[in-house]
């Protein structure tokens, strides 16, 4: 079965400092796994995805995020925090080895950017 | 451009009504999927459909049914509304080739039940 443990339901971090938001993922199979943001009363937002093609993975916003096997994990960094970046982040598995279309979403973890 | 929209955006009901939420997109995708969003479960998968006709329970199906008539729509229904079903409800759409596709999510509706 597929599922992700986000490590910290809440970070906070000054505006200009390095961002690390940590998942660990458990799947049977090669996962897909993506980072969503959701800002204040929005919709969730594609950040980035992993799809097993290259393992560091680039997405919006100047948000990256590596998948390392070994590790079981997919951490989301950013090298320096804005303002806007604070919202909610959701680690997300995709169960499509077993042909499936589902998404297994973590429980969040609240990023706070102080100025 | 190509969108997904839920409707109402907040909804104030009683304990036993039904309760329809809407769910419209026009990316013209085959696969839409309703969650429910609750503090410290993250999201949680209601009912899913991979095409019109085709619908399958999620996780917490309990006491809610979709229907799919056609391409572009997926209402979730309550059937008698429950205060345990207080909850942001988002619909998503997408999610193809086998999951390694995204979702695109509408906006949420805020259901409230007294």
């Amino acid at each position: 079965a597929q599922s992700v443990t986000q490590l910290d339901s809440h970070v906070s971090v000054s505006e200009g400092t390095p961002v690390l938001l940590r998942c660990n993922y458990s799947s049977s199979y090669s996962p897909s796994l993506f980072w969503y943001v959701q800002h204040p009363n929005k919709g969730l937002q594609l950040l980035l995805k992993y799809t097993s093609a290259a393992t560091l993975v680039k997405g919006i916003n100047g948000f990256e995020a590596e998948f390392k096997k070994s590790e079981t994990s997919f951490h989301l960094t950013k090298p320096s925090a804005h303002m806007s970046d604070a919202a909610e982040y959701f680690c997300v598995v995709s169960d499509y080895q077993t042909g499936a279309n589902n998404l297994f979403f973590g429980t969040g973890t609240r990023l706070t950017v102080i100025p | 451009d190509a969108e997904i929209t839920q409707s109402p955006r907040h909804k104030i009901t009683e304990t036993g009504r039904q309760v329809t939420l809407a769910c419209h997109q026009t990316w013209n995708h085959n696969n839409m999927f309703w969650y429910r969003q609750d503090l410290g479960h993250g999201l949680r998968l209601i009912h899913y459909s991979y095409g019109v006709q085709d619908t399958n329970k999620g996780e917490v199906s309990d006491g809610y049914s979709v229907s799919r008539s056609n391409t572009e729509d997926l209402p979730l229904t309550l059937e008698s509304a429950a205060s345990s079903q207080t909850s942001v409800y988002f619909c998503a759409s997408g999610g193809g080739r086998g999951g390694l596709d995204e979702q695109f999510f509408g906006p949420g509706t805020r259901l409230t039940v007294l």
